[in-house]
């Protein structure tokens, strides 16, 4: 099964952006999000829905409702500006959504 | 600090075989479930392979199930994937990830390590 996520999204700095992930077995199961700036690896941010990792800023939260979970970034940052992945498990296969790239104006 | 360290990616013809390893530090390795993602160049993340805590559960992506093995050493504190009929699609940055859980499904992936780049071509 797909993850599907927007491919770009922008926002201004100081503003509330969500970034969306839809897919038919989110229902049942839980969503991680990552973040990859150029260049380096991914990062954990959000896992099991909505938990923040470890280190992780308050102004990155993440919901799921039905199939659809959802990463917000309020106050956006310059240092926001990246790729963001949600992935999820189907049984034991890992999914990764396609990414997002956010872009801070 | 919890460090993967990767190793082993290389430019390699079709059809070759080829052998990643990681080397983890900084956490009890043999508690943790452990996964390989991949990522070619300029484009997204691909889950690979799966193991559990003690290497009894595995799970592959469709992608390159039969032609590949994941394995680990507790006792070495590292983690493996073999890769055997190698394609331009097996092109890809090989990250070793940490999960937050011993189980190979369904939990965190945690920690990334910086990767080891695959090159497929004649």
């Amino acid at each position: 099964s797909d993850l599907t996520q927007p491919p770009s999204v922008s926002v201004s700095p100081g503003q509330t952006v969500s970034i969306t992930c839809s897919g038919d077995k989110l229902g049942d199961n839980y969503v991680s999000w990552f973040q990859q700036k150029s260049g380096q690896s991914p990062v954990l941010l959000i896992y099991q829905d909505s938990l923040r990792a470890s280190g992780v800023p308050e102004r990155f939260s993440g919901s799921s409702s039905g199939n659809t979970a959802t990463l917000t970034v309020s106050g956006t940052q310059a240092m926001d500006d990246a790729d963001y992945y949600c992935q999820a498990w189907d049984r034991s296969a890992g999914i990764f959504g396609r990414g997002t790239k956010l872009t801070v104006l | 600090e919890v460090q993967l360290v990767e190793s082993g990616g290389e430019l390699v013809q079709p059809g070759r075989s080829l052998r990643l390893t990681c080397a983890a530090s900084g956490f009890t390795f043999g508690n943790y479930a452990m996964h390989w993602v991949r990522q070619p160049p300029g484009k997204g993340l691909e889950w690979v392979a799966s193991i559990d805590w003690k290497g009894g559960d595995t799970a592959f992506a469709d992608s390159v199930k039969g032609r590949i093995s994941i394995s680990r050493d507790n006792g070495k504190n590292s983690l493996f994937l073999a890769f055997s009929r190698l394609t331009s699609e097996d092109s890809a940055l090989y990250y070793c990830t940490k999960d937050i859980s011993p189980e190979a499904g369904g939990g965190t992936i945690e920690h990334w390590g910086q990767g080891t780049l695959v090159t497929v071509s004649s």
